[in-house]
Formats: structure tokens, sequence, C-alpha cells
């Protein structure tokens, strides 16, 4: 079965710079959400998209920004890195039953960024 | 707002010995729903389980089960005859659905399981 594509899987950038994170939901998954993993740390909720629409938002820093695209690729634009930016990035994808129930999020390998 | 628990940090068992991993949550939603993923050392996150909050039927998938008792907020996640295998982080993960579909996951802060041959 598909399952969550995300890449790069390593990144390596420096302080200050830009960094692009490409997620590629499962076929038929209409919501996208990002989360941030530090080492040793919980995954903590950043952004999410459903029908390329934000439809939340949690402790994502204004250096950040995120999109979902037509074909519901999403990507998370991270500039001005910092240190403390080093972490695991999970994309994960599900689909919207409706009615207000929630289906499992599927989550992708990950991209691991190291800020030097 | 919604808060997991999961008190107990590390635990070391010897294979094939049975392990319970506790999940305690809070939230003011009557409708929610409850997970638990597990990460090996391999990194990625793995969903085991999703339960929602009208259903208190606990559930048994091989050598896992699960047992959810919404008078503790309790969903507490049972290992069988523990392997080598099973040696991973286990993250219990709470959504609630009033806030709308598909909500953001709040995780627990992880237990870390070593299974030990």
């Amino acid at each position: 079965a598909a399952g969550v594509i995300q890449s790069p899987r390593h990144l390596i950038k420096e302080k200050r710079e830009t960094a692009t994170l490409k997620c590629y939901p499962i076929p038929r998954h209409d919501t996208v959400y990002w989360y941030q993993q530090g080492p040793g740390q919980d995954p903590q909720f950043l952004i999410s998209f459903y029908e390329k629409m934000q439809s939340d938002k949690g402790s994502i820093p204004d250096r950040f920004s995120a999109q979902q695209f037509s074909d519901y690729h999403s990507e998370l634009n991270m500039s001005s890195l910092e240190l403390g930016d080093s972490a695991l990035y999970f994309c994960a994808s599900s689909r919207n039953p409706g009615g207000g129930s929630s289906y499992e999020q599927y989550f992708g390998p990950g991209t691991r960024l190291t800020v030097t | 707002a919604q808060k997991v628990t999961q008190a107990q940090t590390e635990i070391s068992v010897v294979e094939k010995e049975d392990v319970t991993l506790d999940c305690v949550y809070e939230t003011r939603d009557t409708t929610y729903y409850l997970f638990w993923y597990k990460q090996p050392p391999s990194g990625e996150l793995v969903f085991l389980i999703r339960r929602n909050s009208f259903d208190e039927q606990n559930e048994i998938s091989g050598r896992y089960s699960w047992n959810f008792q919404k008078s503790t907020s309790s969903f507490n996640f049972t290992i069988t005859a523990s392997q080598v295998v099973d040696s991973a982080v286990y993250f219990c993960a709470l959504s609630e659905g009033a806030a709308g579909a598909n909500s953001k996951l709040t995780f627990g802060k992880g237990i870390t399981l070593s299974v030990r041959p």
C-alpha cells in the first residue's frame, strides 16, 4: 500500500539559511499535517491543511510557512534557520470522513533537519 | 485544553514477559479519539490503534490489547509475551472531534520500552 512520502529524508543547513520540506500524502487523502519532533521529545503539531486550505495552526514559528497544492502535496518552508530548528519533521495524512469524525493519521518517514 | 500523560518514561523487560503501558488523558470534549503509535529506533511513527470516545470495548490484535476506561480517563496498552522487536518508543495521542474533522494530535511524552533477550 502507498504511504506518505517525504523529501528529502535528510537535510543539513547552516544558520540563517532556508529549507523546503515536501510531503506527498497517501492517494485520496485530503488532509495533511506537519509535526516537529525535537531530540527525545514528542511530536508537536505545527499546521494542517484540508482541501488546500489551512485548517489548524499550532506552535509554528512565524519564520515557517506552509501550503498545500492542487495535487494535495504540501511544502513546509523554513527561513532564517536557527540551531533550535534541528529536529525530525513529520508529515501525516488522513482522509476526512465528514461529520466531525477523525480518521487515523498516517505518518511519513520524516525529514531529519540539522542546522549547523 | 487537551492533555495526554504517560507517567512511565522507560520500561525494561525480559523477552516473553507481559508489559502494560499506561496512558491518561484530559479533555473537555465529549467526542474525542485516542491513538497509540510506535516509534522504533529507525524513527518512523507507526499507527497501532484508534479508539473513539463512544466505544469502550476493549480490543485485541495478536499480542497487543488495549483497555479503554472512560471512568478513569485511561487508555492502556498491553503487550503479551514481549519480543525484542517490540523495543521502541510508544506514544499515546488524543484528538478532539468537536474541534472539527481531522483535528491535530496531542501526544504524550512517550514510553521507551526495551525488551531484552
